[in-house]
């Protein structure tokens, strides 16, 4: 597609709820991030998946978050009994890896409210 | 690892004023530096990058910023603001493994008429 799109936009949900964000990275990128954003603050970085190796999850902070992507496709980021600290704006971003810095493209985020 | 202090949390200028928003970075190796801009209920936007060419970095929307490895700083700066300039700015520093992008907590600017 012709952007980073991320479902969905708002969620609410109560505490020990289970939850699944979704995120559709710009076709051909080979590298996708998930970054959380908590009100005020910067992006706390989570996970990082980059073709067919192993994923970087050391951001995840706690074994309640987990995320997964099938190739260089769809990328879906599940929080188990979900938490109020959980309560935030996470944020896909995808890139084409190649020589030199990359630069991200970010999804417009899914907030999700934790009751 | 490598890190980035945005030394500002809040900056607030009047339209047609100078902006000046500060990062100070620290990184064991030659780092490569950006600056995003999150405008309220949107994603995420490169506003510029550097990756060790010119010191003096140009963006979008007549911003730029400076590389300078004597203080370890890259602070973005404006000559003349805009409304539309109201926005979160991020500094991001990352070296080596592209993965490891650090973010600053952010600076968040507004502009008065």
């Amino acid at each position: 597609g012709a952007g980073v799109s991320q479902s969905p936009s708002n969620k609410v949900t109560e505490k020990g709820k289970d939850v699944e964000l979704r995120c559709d990275p710009i076709s051909g990128h080979t590298a996708l991030y998930w970054y959380r954003q908590r009100l005020g603050q910067g992006l706390e970085f989570l996970i990082y998946f980059q073709g067919n190796s192993a994923p970087d999850k050391s951001g995840l902070p706690s074994d309640r978050f987990s995320a997964e992507r099938t190739g260089e496709s769809v990328s879906t980021l599940t929080i188990q009994r979900t938490q109020q600290e959980d309560s935030a704006v996470y944020l896909c971003a995808s890139s084409l890896v190649r020589g030199g810095a990359n630069v991200l493209t970010f999804g417009a985020g899914s907030r999700l409210t934790v009751l | 690892a490598q890190s980035v202090t945005q030394l500002d949390s809040h900056v607030s200028v009047s339209e047609g004023t100078p902006v000046l928003l500060r990062c100070n970075y620290s990184s064991s190796y030659s780092p490569s530096l950006f600056w995003y801009v999150q405008h309220p209920n949107k994603g995420l936007q490169l506003l510029l990058k550097y990756t060790s060419a010119a010191t003096l970095v140009k963006g979008i929307n007549g911003f730029e910023a400076e590389f300078k490895k004597s203080e370890t700083s890259f602070h973005l700066t404006k000559p003349s603001a805009h409304m539309s300039d109201a926005a979160e700015y991020f500094c991001v520093v990352t070296q080596g493994n592209n993965n490891d992008m650090r973010f600053g907590a952010g600076t968040r600017l507004t502009v008065k008429p």
